[in-house]
């Protein structure tokens, strides 16, 4: 069973730089036509999708937030990472990770659902 | 961006109830369309993929339909544990991935 679980500190101070990592476990990153994403939700809000990679390192993110991300992968350790630059109380939010199918290879890309999450992690930031 | 915009925010139902949600989108993405349920403190959960494709292990009273721009999700007959709020996401190509603003369903 596939599972992914997020890590990295609960409290960020403004302007600096959140930093996750998600582990994934029971099933390989380096997995053709999956890619690994990162969403996001602010307390009491709804759901917003910050990025995604793939294995070979190809990213795609949300053009909101695309100046200040940054995702990362590791296959040796089965991990993808999220940097976050430039933080402000706006970015106070529940963090996932989880995996959805994509092919980009003809073109124009084909996104599947996210289909495994992690728990989420809880991101405050304030001085 | 594609917009997505979900009717009602908020819904108050009966154990037994029919339940319909509608997920509105700005511009047509043919079918390419999922719904999560997500509880309080969880992460969402899949329920329905391409429109109306039911994820595997999702019971059969969850439904969902419609192509284009209009769809909805369908809960024939609401449980308890169905109480949890709904979010639509549209997995057009173009970027970014979008989801609509969710709808709580609460009991009666």
């Amino acid at each position: 069973q596939l599972q992914l679980q997020e890590s990295g500190p609960g409290l960020v101070k403004p302007s600096e730089t959140l930093s996750l990592t998600c582990t994934v476990s029971g099933g390989s990153i380096s997995s053709s036509s999956y890619y690994w994403g990162w969403i996001r939700q602010p307390p009491g809000k709804g759901l917003e999708w910050i990025g995604s990679i793939y294995y070979s390192g190809s990213t795609y993110y949300n053009p909101s937030l695309k100046s200040r991300v940054t995702i990362s992968v590791d296959t040796s350790k089965n991990q993808f990472s999220l940097k976050l630059s430039s933080v402000t109380a706006a970015d106070t939010a529940v963090y996932y990770c989880a995996r959805h199918e994509g092919d980009c290879s003809g073109g124009s890309c084909y996104w599947g659902p996210l289909d495994y999450w992690g728990q989420g992690t809880l991101v405050t930031v304030s001085s | 961006d594609i917009q997505l915009t979900q009717s009602p925010s908020f819904l108050s139902a009966s154990v037994g109830d029919r339940v319909t949600i509608t997920c509105r989108a700005s511009q047509g993405i043919s079918s390419y369309l999922a719904w999560y349920q997500q509880k309080p403190g969880k992460a969402p959960k899949l329920l329905i993929y391409a429109a109306s494709t039911l994820q595997s292990g999702v019971p059969s009273r969850f439904s969902g339909s419609g192509s284009g721009t209009e769809f909805t999700l369908t809960i024939s007959s609401l449980q308890p544990e169905d109480f949890a709020t709904y979010y639509c996401q549209q997995l057009n190509s173009y970027l970014p991935l979008t989801f609509g603003g969710g709808t709580k369903v609460e009991i009666k």
